[in-house]
C-alpha cells in the first residue's frame, strides 16, 4: 500500500502558485519524498525527490517539513500544461531494498484554469 | 543519453490470445526495470520488477509473466489474455538515484 495521502483534486489559476500537499506520517529516516506527475495518456514523469531539506529544480520546489511527516510540491507559476495527476511517493534511494520499487498512490488531479 | 523504448502504442487483442509487449533500455546497463498497469484511469500498479538477467520478481498474483533474456530487454507476456487484463501497461527503469522513467505506454483492449 501507498504511504501517503494526497486530496483527490485540486483548482489553480494560470499563471498562479499551485502549492499540492502530501501526508507521509509513517516515513523512515531513510526514505526520500519523490514527485512525479502523470499527463492523460502519457508515462509518469520525474519531477523531484528530496531527504529533508527543501529543494528547487527547473520544474519545481519541494518543501518538506522539519519532522518529515509532510511535505508540498510548489509549481511556481502554474500553466495550462500543468494539468496532470500528481503523485507523491516516499522510498529507501537504495536499489537493493526491493529492487528500488515505486508504490503509487492514487495522487492529486490538479487542474490548472485560464 | 539513456533512453527507454516500449512497443507497441496500442493494441487491440481477442479474449484467450497471447499477448508479448516488449521493453528495451539504451545507453546504460544492468539496469532495474519495472512494469506497471494502470486500469480505468489513475492508480499505477507494479506488476514485476527486475534486478537483472533472468530475475524476476512478481508483487501480484494474475495472469501475466515476465522475462529478461537480456540486459536491457524486459518483455511482459500472456498465455491467455482475459478481459480484465486491458489498461495501460507502462516499463520504466531508474536513470538516476531514485528517478524513474517511463516509456511511453501501450494500451492494451482485450475485446
Amino acid at each position: 500500500d501507498a504511504k501517503t495521502t494526497q486530496p483527490p483534486s485540486m483548482d489553480c489559476a494560470e499563471g498562479r502558485a499551485a502549492n499540492l500537499p502530501c501526508n507521509h506520517s509513517t516515513i523512515s529516516g531513510n526514505e526520500y519524498v519523490y514527485w512525479y506527475r502523470q499527463i492523460h495518456s502519457q508515462g509518469p514523469q520525474y519531477i523531484i525527490h528530496g531527504l529533508k531539506n527543501n529543494e528547487t529544480n527547473e520544474m519545481a520546489s519541494l518543501i518538506i517539513t522539519e519532522d518529515r511527516k509532510s511535505s508540498t510540491l510548489i509549481l511556481p507559476h502554474a500553466t495550462l500544461r500543468d494539468t496532470a495527476v500528481y503523485y507523491c511517493i516516499v522510498r529507501v534511494a537504495s536499489l537493493n531494498n526491493q529492487g528500488g520499487k515505486l508504490i503509487f498512490g492514487q495522487g492529486t488531479e490538479l487542474s490548472v484554469k485560464p | 543519453s539513456q533512453t527507454i523504448h516500449q512497443w507497441p502504442a496500442t493494441l487491440v487483442q481477442p479474449v484467450g490470445s497471447p499477448l508479448s509487449l516488449e521493453c528495451t533500455v539504451e545507453g546504460t546497463s544492468n539496469p532495474n526495470l519495472y512494469w506497471y498497469r494502470q486500469a480505468a484511469g489513475r492508480g499505477l500498479q507494479l506488476l514485476f520488477y527486475s534486478v537483472g538477467i533472468g530475475q524476476i520478481s512478481s508483487e501480484v498474483p494474475q495472469n501475466l509473466s515476465a522475462s529478461r533474456p537480456q540486459d536491457r530487454q524486459f518483455i511482459l507476456s500472456s498465455k491467455k489474455l482475459l478481459l480484465s487484463d486491458s489498461g495501460f501497461y507502462l516499463c520504466a527503469w531508474i536513470g538516476m538515484v531514485g528517478g524513474y522513467t517511463f516509456g511511453s505506454g501501450t494500451r492494451l483492449t482485450v475485446v
